[in-house]
């Protein structure tokens, strides 16, 4: 067990175009969930998966993102025609349905010029 | 919605000195989490406290949750480099299966 894997680790991409960020949860871990974070604050709840199910979002997820988990396996976050406002570590967690806390990854960080 | 305030939200302590930092939150807490981040990368889970009064250790760190369940604690003794980082604490719902919602965190600083 490797624990959360998250690609890439920086990405750097210029404004109005797409991105993509991938997460590998923990194998056993049926939940996965999506986190943004800006200097200087804590993790912001975007979504989350149970199996290949969403089961929740965040008003802060509009309409240019969209999240996946199609096997209920990894999951990839996109975002559409991306904005200055969208700079931000982008953090991944997993965790057993019924579980004590989450296990994240290391994060990717955006940094849209 | 629940609201979580790190204090402080920073703290520069000389090393080998105790601290405490604090969290508190808007409503009753049925699952509080404390994690602690390196600048720049992911979060590492500390420890969990459900019960009121519950305090739970791990190495030199301890963490405790008050009878009221709307306040917690986080107290390292004997600060060493190696506490340097943001602390955060989070908050999980009455379900154990509740998305967490974070802090701010406070960052602390260790001078050798």
């Amino acid at each position: 067990d490797t624990g959360v894997s998250q690609d890439p680790r920086h990405k750097i991409t210029k404004r109005g175009q797409n991105v993509t960020f991938r997460c590998d949860p923990i194998s056993e871990h049926n939940r996965l969930y999506w986190y943004r974070q800006t200097l200087g604050q804590g993790p912001e709840f975007l979504t989350y998966f149970q199996n290949e199910a969403q089961l929740e979002k965040s008003r802060l997820l509009s309409d240019r993102f969209s999240a996946e988990r199609p096997k209920g396996s990894f999951s990839t976050l996109e975002i559409q025609r991306t904005e200055q406002g969208d700079s931000a570590m982008y953090l991944c967690a997993s965790s057993f349905y019924m579980g004590y806390g989450y296990t994240f990854g290391s994060g990717t960080r955006l940094t849209v010029v | 919605s629940q609201e979580l305030e790190q204090s402080p939200q920073s703290l520069i302590v000389q090393e080998g000195k105790n601290l405490t930092i604090n969290c508190t939150s808007s409503k009753t807490l049925y699952g509080l989490y404390w994690y602690k981040q390196k600048y720049g990368e992911g979060l590492i889970f500390l420890m969990m406290l459900q019960k009121g009064g519950e305090e739970k250790s791990h190495e030199k760190i301890t963490a405790k949750l008050d009878e009221k369940k709307q306040q917690s604690s986080l107290h390292i003794t004997a600060s060493q480099p190696s506490h340097a980082g943001i602390y955060l604490c989070g908050a999980g719902g009455r379900n154990r299966d509740d998305k967490i919602i974070f802090g701010k965190g406070t960052r602390l600083h260790i001078l050798p």
